[in-house]
């Protein structure tokens, strides 16, 4: 089983509303990110989580925050987003550290739309 | 700074024929390359992968192939099916103990019968 789940699929929020994106696996991986995909573009890395600890943080806005509950479940909190922030938000999964023959896994994405 | 190019946005092959898709890089600290397949509306699809130790890593119809002197990877599709039309993403670890994914911008193969 090589899967991540990605909740919701689709998200319509305004500007002024407050919503999560949520991200579960269950291969045993201790490594989760969150990417973001604008149309025709490749994704781009915002946060990587190794051990339930913020690892990398891309110089993300803070109106995105993400949150790793446990080894399983990694949320992305959303608040005051702009317009120009919806995307595909893609999350990922792999073990952690550098071992050669790491896979990242993603899942289907969250497509989001500010208004 | 592109890291990791794919330089050409598109390809355009017959059924039954060899799709060859390429991908450079300019970090030598690059060790360990993904393929990625992605069809809209959907994440991306691992397809394969190759270490920098390697010249070369095949999975069926899908083999990659790493030159580490000219610092360019390809992926051969054979025999490519209508199926693979889709978009190709080259991707590359940057180290550091994060396995930080660094894209190339993808290529988008149409395969047509």
């Amino acid at each position: 089983d090589t899967e991540v789940t990605q909740t919701p699929k689709h998200l319509v929020m305004g500007m002024t509303n407050k919503k999560s994106l949520k991200c579960e696996q269950h291969m045993g991986h201790r490594a989760m990110y969150w990417y973001k995909q604008k149309a025709k573009k490749p994704p781009e890395l915002m946060f990587v989580y190794s051990y339930e600890k913020l690892s990398i943080n891309e110089s993300v806005p803070s109106r995105f925050s993400p949150e790793c509950p446990n080894s399983s479940l990694l949320n992305l909190h959303l608040h005051a987003l702009q317009p120009e922030d919806s995307a595909l938000y893609l999350c990922a999964s792999s073990q952690a550290g550098t071992v050669a023959g790491n896979t990242i896994y993603f899942g289907e994405g969250s497509w989001l739309t500010v208004v | 700074d592109q890291q990791v190019k794919q330089n050409s946005p598109s390809l355009s092959v017959q059924e039954g024929r060899i799709s060859i898709l390429n991908c450079d890089y300019t970090n030598s600290m690059f060790d360990y390359f993904l393929w990625y397949k992605k069809y809209p509306a959907e994440g991306p699809t691992f397809l394969i992968s190759i270490s920098s130790i390697k010249d070369k890593n095949e999975d069926g119809r899908f083999t990659v192939f790493l030159n580490k002197s000219a610092k360019h990877l390809s992926l051969h599709i054979v025999p490519s099916q209508p199926g693979d039309s889709a978009v190709y993403f080259c991707a590359a670890i940057d180290g550091g103990g994060y396995n930080k994914l660094i894209f190339g911008a993808g290529t988008r193969l149409a395969v047509h019968p």
